[in-house]
């Protein structure tokens, strides 16, 4: 597609449900990130896929959380047993190159709201 | 830690003013990037910054990378009300890709 493409726009889940994001990067694009952003911040580095590869997954806030790239295109991320502090909005980013010092384009992102 | 620091957190200015933003790492980079997020929107890729003493403009944005390459300035000439937003620099790390604390400017028409 023309930009990163993710869904849905908006979640609320009630807590403790699970939840599932989806992120379409950009045709051929190699480098997937994944960020959580939370009201009046700045992105906070969630995971980095090159292609299939989850090359670093540091960021990941707890083991509630997985992502996962199978096919070296589009990426989910999920989140079980969601709590009140994973509300925020969920960016996702590709990157043509391989490696990370490449020029991201953003998604447009996930708000995602646990009540 | 792996962040890199960003001045001002805030800035107003009245429309026509200059803005400066500045961000300082305490380890060389071996590049900088920044973007602009509007209120509600997403990061935009602006620029990025590879050698030392570098100096890339934008018609009013003009960006500057550091001669030890640890810190960057992003200036803006004679803000419009079309530049309200936080402008971030970011940088790479290994297989992680960080991003400042940003500055968040409102222009005051």
């Amino acid at each position: 597609g023309a930009g990163v493409s993710q869904s849905p726009r908006y979640k609320v889940a009630k807590r403790g449900q699970d939840v599932a994001l989806r992120c379409d990067p950009i045709s051929g694009h190699v480098s997937l990130f994944w960020y959580q952003q939370a009201l009046g911040q700045g992105p906070e580095f969630l995971t980095y896929f090159q292609n299939e590869a989850q090359l670093d997954k540091s960021g990941l806030p707890s083991d509630r959380f997985f992502a996962e790239r199978p096919e070296g295109s589009v990426s989910t991320l999920k989140i079980q047993r969601t709590q009140q502090e994973d509300s925020a909005v969920y960016l996702c980013a590709s990157s043509l190159t391989q490696g990370t010092g490449g020029r991201y384009t953003f998604g447009s992102g996930t708000r995602l709201t646990v009540v | 830690g792996q962040q890199v620091m960003q001045i001002p957190q805030y800035q107003h200015v009245q429309e026509g003013e200059d803005f400066t933003t500045y961000c300082n790492s305490s380890t060389t980079l071996s590049n900088i990037q920044w973007y602009k997020q509007r209120p509600g929107g997403h990061p935009v890729f602006l620029i990025q910054l590879v050698k030392s003493g570098e100096v890339k403009k934008q018609k009013r944005l003009t960006f500057q990378f550091g001669e030890a390459k640890k810190n960057s300035s992003l200036h803006i000439t004679a803000t419009q009300t079309t530049d309200v937003g936080t402008y971030f620099c970011a940088r790479n790390t290994g297989n992680q890709f960080y991003f400042g604390t940003g500055t968040s400017l409102t222009v005051i028409p």
